[in-house]
């Protein structure tokens, strides 16, 4: 079974500093992971996967995660907060025999103050 | 542009009625999802479909019904029998096979309320 714990609900930084969100994963199976992000009432867009290839991974925006095996984490940063960062950010997870089926984390928040 | 497009944007849906939530995509994606979202939770899959005429429960199918008539759509239902339906319903569509590391893709959602 596969499952996946965001370690914080709510993030807040300020605009120009680093950001980090944390993301736990659990799976019986060789993982891929992913990162996406939502905007108030919008769908969610992909920010970066993982797929057992090359183990820090550079998305959009500027973002990037590091898969790591032996912490079972793929966290989530960016050097420089801007404004528009200000979302919902969701870690997920599925597994090789899962048929494509996502698990979702609970999801962070996170605000950036100017 | 490719794309899954959600509609109407916001529903509202009297006591006793079925409402008919709309998802169109032309990724020619063969994998369709629907997921409900409550405030300040992750997602939950109500229905899935890898290919035409063919769809199943996820993990809150009660109250829903969905089909999968063509490729390109597949519109959820809202029964009567969903007593809790106020949530915001986001679709999904994903290419399918055996490698199943193929990201999913999220229309804009349509957000449902009781009247």
């Amino acid at each position: 079974a596969q499952s996946v714990t965001q370690l914080d609900s709510h993030v807040s930084v300020s605009e120009g500093t680093p950001v980090l969100l944390r993301c736990n994963y659990s799976s019986s199976y060789s993982p891929s992971l992913f990162w996406y992000v939502q905007h108030p009432n919008k769908g969610l867009q992909l920010l970066l996967k993982y797929t057992s290839a090359a183990t820090l991974v550079k998305g959009i925006n500027g973002f990037e995660a590091e898969f790591k095996k032996s912490e079972t984490s793929f966290h989530l940063t960016k050097p420089s907060a801007h404004m528009s960062d200000a979302a919902e950010y969701f870690c997920v997870v599925t597994e090789g025999n899962a048929g494509n089926m996502l698990t979702f984390g609970g999801g962070t928040r996170l605000m950036v103050k100017p | 542009d490719g794309g899954i497009t959600q509609s109407p944007k916001y529903l509202f849906r009297k006591e006793g009625q079925n409402v008919t939530l709309s998802c169109e995509q032309n990724l020619n994606h063969d994998a369709m999802y629907w997921y409900r979202q409550d405030p300040g939770q992750g997602l939950r899959l109500i229905y899935y479909s890898q290919i035409v005429n063919d769809f199943q429960k996820g993990d809150i199918a009660e109250g829903y019904s969905v089909s999968r008539e063509k490729k390109e759509s597949f519109p959820l239902t809202v029964t009567s029998a969903q007593k809790n339906p106020t949530a915001f319903y986001l679709c999904a569509s994903s290419t399918t096979g055996w490698n199943s590391n193929q990201p999913q893709h999220f229309g804009d959602g349509t957000r449902l309320s009781i009247l």
